[in-house]
């Protein structure tokens, strides 16, 4: 099973400002996705992360808002920029090391917009 | 692309009861049906999964059951705990290379 560490954890930012937050696996995995969440509400796919190429978003979501790197087959990064309050959310990466298994999650990033 | 729908959004039950969530899919593609469990403040994490060549699947105190013709999906717990007061997530894989999840259930055990 794969183990991931996500980073932070939670922040608080000020509006206008970006935040960028990292995904480490402990293993190669082939697909990575970013996904977001309210509390104790449903998981919204935000992008698929593509190891060398540019992330696929999902309707709605666009890369100048939410720019996602993936250098290697064990990180990827998601930036939110330029945020606004209705940024704040939980925002989590998942990893799943072929079709039809298991995803993992990581801890989740509760951001906080003020 | 697959469409996945949960029923109930929110589930109530007294301890020692039995709970069933059910899931329709779309896509007859899908092949792997797994159930993620969310505690609060914590991630999703799997509690058991159906493939599609499988009718029913059973551990513990919790079961799955497919029906591929009609294209649903049930969660059932047995002898529900306290403990089992969570948010549940049901996915179909792998229209396009990833699962689709469900809009969850929040199940509450009262003891």
């Amino acid at each position: 099973s794969a183990v991931i560490s996500q980073k932070p954890s939670r922040d608080i930012c000020q509006r206008g400002t970006s935040l960028t937050i990292q995904c480490q696996v402990d293993s190669q995995v082939t697909m990575m996705f970013w996904y977001r969440q309210q509390p104790g509400q449903s998981l919204t796919l935000i992008a698929t992360a593509n190891q060398g190429s540019e992330a696929t978003y999902e309707s709605g979501f666009v890369i100048d808002k939410f720019p996602i790197s993936r250098p290697n087959l064990t990180f990827s990064t998601l930036t939110v920029s330029n945020m606004s309050p209705e940024d704040s959310s939980i925002y989590l990466c998942s990893v799943e090391e072929g079709q039809g298994t298991e995803a993992f999650f990581g801890q989740g990033t509760r951001l906080t917009v003020v | 692309g697959e469409n996945v729908e949960q029923h109930p959004s929110t589930l109530s039950v007294q301890e020692g009861d039995s709970a069933v969530i059910k899931c329709t899919y779309s896509d007859s593609a899908s092949n792997y049906f797994p159930w993620y469990k969310q505690e609060l403040g914590k991630r999703p994490q799997l509690i058991i999964d159906i493939r599609s060549n499988v009718g029913e699947k059973k551990d513990q105190r919790i079961a799955v059951t497919l029906n591929k013709t009609a294209k649903h999906f049930s969660l059932h717990i047995t002898e529900t705990q306290p403990e089992d007061s969570a948010v549940y997530f049901c996915a179909a894989c792998c229209s396009a290379g990833k699962s689709t999840f469900g809009d969850g259930t929040t199940l509450t055990v009262k003891p």
